[in-house]
This record gives structure tokens, C-alpha cells and sequence, in this order.
């Protein structure tokens, strides 16, 4: 893998749904990976930063898990909500300068 | 916490006129900041790091001379689109990154700036 890759590229689910998002990343030269929630018009939200393989993170009914030996992490989102309706965005921060490398992002559409 | 503001948040230029976006970050001292462009369903692609007090660092196909950048303060960056074309029309946006503290190490983002160059 040369580059962040997220799957799906957009998602539309019914409220109540639980839904996951995949990033896939290079693995050499890891070292964190992020997680960002960007709904429109606003700055992009942090969510996780998650450094070592196996990390699981949660924050609410978000949460993310980490595979750098495979160089994939998931997002998952439990019981969707409307307000959980933004773009989310995954970034692999590397060891040799530490800029953020983005995937294309995933657009989630939860409909009430 | 770990505000960040841009400004403007969309301008329309003519092409050849220059224009300046600011991006300061309102709580925080940030001695990073990164500039970042998207195009439409694209990802988010680092343009230059500018670091407080020293000339940016430009990602490889970013013109130097054509996307200034100034980072003269702890809390603000500007970035100059000079002699804008058509094609410079995209979606800039900043993050900003401290060195201490609960902002060490994470990069927060401004709400980005829409440029449409006719």
C-alpha cells in the first residue's frame, strides 16, 4: 500500500444503524494514525490519535482500532445518530517528519 | 480549547490579482503550522510545514515563488496566492500544531478558505 486508502467513499445508513470505515495505510514508517470527524463548514475535529498496533480507542459510541503489522485501522460507529452525518477522515503520521499523509476520507449519511 | 481560525473563509479573484489567507490559532502557541489544498474528491494534500520564524518548508510540485507563505508570530500564518489562476481555484485549509501541554504533537485545523479564481 503507497497510500492512505479509505473504504467506503461514502455511506448512507438509517438512524439507529451501527457502521464501520476502514483506512488502510503503508506500514513502513509508521508511526501514529489519526482519526478526524469533518462536518461542513467547520474545521476538521479530532477524534483519535492512536500510536501503537492493537490500540482500541473509544470515545462515546465512536470508537477505532489499530493494525500496523497489516497497516489497516476501523472506525466504528455504534447506534448512528443525524448528528453523526460529516465526513471522516483517517491520516497516517509518518517517522521522518511527522506530516499527516490523508486518505480521501469517508462521507457518512444517517437518516433519521 | 485548541481553536484555530481562518480568514477569509471564501474569496473570488480575478486572475492575476494575489490573495492572502490568515490562519491563527486563538488559545494556543503554535510553533507549527501546516497549509494544506483540496481539490474537489480529492484528500487533503500538505502543501508546506512553516515552522515560527523560519522560511517554510514546501511538499515537492509546490511553487515557492507563487504560494508565500509567512509565519512571523507564534499564533499566526499567512498564506499568499500571488498572480492566481484559474486552475489555483481550491479548497485551502491550515492546521496548527503546539509544542506543550494537552496541544503537544496534534495538529488542529482551521475551517479552511474556498478561493474561486475567474
Amino acid at each position: 500500500i503507497l497510500n492512505v486508502e479509505q473504504s467506503p467513499q461514502s455511506l448512507h445508513v438509517q438512524e439507529g444503524d451501527s457502521t464501520n470505515f476502514t483506512c488502510s495505510f503503508p506500514s513502513s514508517n509508521f508511526y501514529a494514525l489519526h482519526w478526524y470527524r469533518w462536518e461542513t463548514a467547520k474545521s476538521p475535529e479530532a477524534l483519535f490519535v492512536m500510536t501503537l498496533n492493537g490500540d482500541e480507542k473509544k470515545k462515546g459510541r465512536i470508537s477505532a482500532t489499530l493494525n500496523t503489522k497489516e497497516g489497516y485501522s476501523y472506525l466504528y460507529i455504534k447506534g448512528s445518530q443525524p448528528e453523526d452525518s460529516a465526513t471522516y477522515l483517517c491520516a497516517e503520521r509518518d517517522n521522518q517528519g511527522g506530516k499527516l499523509i490523508f486518505g480521501q476520507g469517508t462521507e457518512l449519511s444517517v437518516k433519521p | 480549547g485548541a481553536v484555530v481560525s481562518q480568514h477569509p473563509s471564501w474569496v473570488i479573484c480575478k486572475s492575476g490579482t494575489s490573495v492572502k489567507i490568515e490562519c491563527r490559532s486563538l488559545d494556543f502557541q503554535a510553533t507549527t503550522m501546516f497549509w494544506y489544498r483540496q481539490f474537489p474528491k480529492q484528500s487533503l494534500m500538505l502543501m508546506a510545514t512553516s515552522n515560527e520564524g523560519s522560511k517554510a518548508t514546501y511538499e515537492q510540485g509546490v511553487e515557492k515563488d507563487k504560494f508565500l507563505i509567512n509565519h512571523a508570530s507564534l499564533t499566526l500564518s499567512t498564506l499568499t496566492v500571488t498572480s492566481a489562476h484559474p486552475e489555483d481555484s481550491s479548497f485551502y485549509i491550515c492546521s496548527a500544531m503546539g509544542t506543550s501541554g494537552s496541544w503537544a504533537y496534534e495538529q488542529y485545523f482551521g475551517p479552511g478558505t474556498r478561493l474561486t479564481v475567474t
